[in-house]
């Protein structure tokens, strides 16, 4: 069965500065990895998804994600934190046929000014 | 706009007294699912449908039902809610036109059993 693991509850970082927020997943198969931001009182929106073949995909609100099959990791970064970037951030993963969404247990980002 | 439309938005009820949480959502998706959301357990799929009069159990699916007969609706039913089953709920849709596609998520219903 696939599984997804976010080691991080919280994360803390300076507005400005470079962001990581991490991720490793397991499942047999090539992986359907998603990242979704949610913020208070809101569902979770969308932010990017791994393309089979690019280890560094772009997606909304300057966010990238870099993908290690290797280190079956698929880390949420972005190159300089804004205090609107602080919100709750979920790790997904799809399994074979992306129809039996598995989330990691979320980490919280906050940006201090 | 495109959204995915849950109601009620907050309910606090007692044990055993049935409870329906609706669904709707106007992107004409094939697919939708139910999610909880419990501190530091992140979301956990209930049931999901890939298409009407289809359903299929998730990870939790025990003291729920669900049902699909039209495309657009997929309600959650809690026939006797007890505790354990408070928690914050979330709706999802997506297509199934291409493969790999996001969820589009409801804004939660957050319910209360005593």
């Amino acid at each position: 069965a696939q599984s997804v693991a976010q080691p991080e509850d919280q994360v803390n970082v300076a507005e400005g500065n470079p962001l990581t927020v991490k991720c490793t997943y397991s499942v047999s198969g090539n992986p359907y990895l998603f990242w979704y931001v949610q913020y208070p009182n809101r569902g979770l929106q969308f932010l990017l998804k791994y393309i089979t073949g690019d280890n560094l995909v772009k997606g909304s609100y300057g966010f990238e994600a870099e993908f290690n099959k290797s280190q079956t990791s698929f880390h949420l970064k972005k190159p300089s934190a804004l205090v609107s970037d602080s919100a709750l951030y979920f790790c997904s993963e799809g399994g074979n046929a992306g129809n039996m969404l598995t989330f990691g247990g979320g980490t919280r980002l906050m940006v201090k000014p | 706009e495109a959204q995915v439309t849950q109601n009620p938005r907050y309910l606090i009820t007692v044990t055993g007294k049935k409870l329906t949480v609706t669904c709707s959502q106007n992107m004409n998706h094939e697919y939708m699912s139910w999610y909880r959301q419990d501190p530091g357990l992140g979301l956990r799929q209930i049931y999901y449908s890939m298409n009407v009069e289809v359903t299929d159990k998730g990870d939790v699916p025990e003291g729920y039902k669900v049902s699909r007969k039209e495309k657009r609706n997929f309600p959650l039913i809690l026939e006797s809610p007890s505790p354990n089953q408070t928690s914050l709920y979330f709706c999802a849709s997506k297509s199934m036109g291409y493969s790999n596609q996001p969820q589009h998520f409801g804004d939660g219903t957050r319910l209360s059993i005593l």
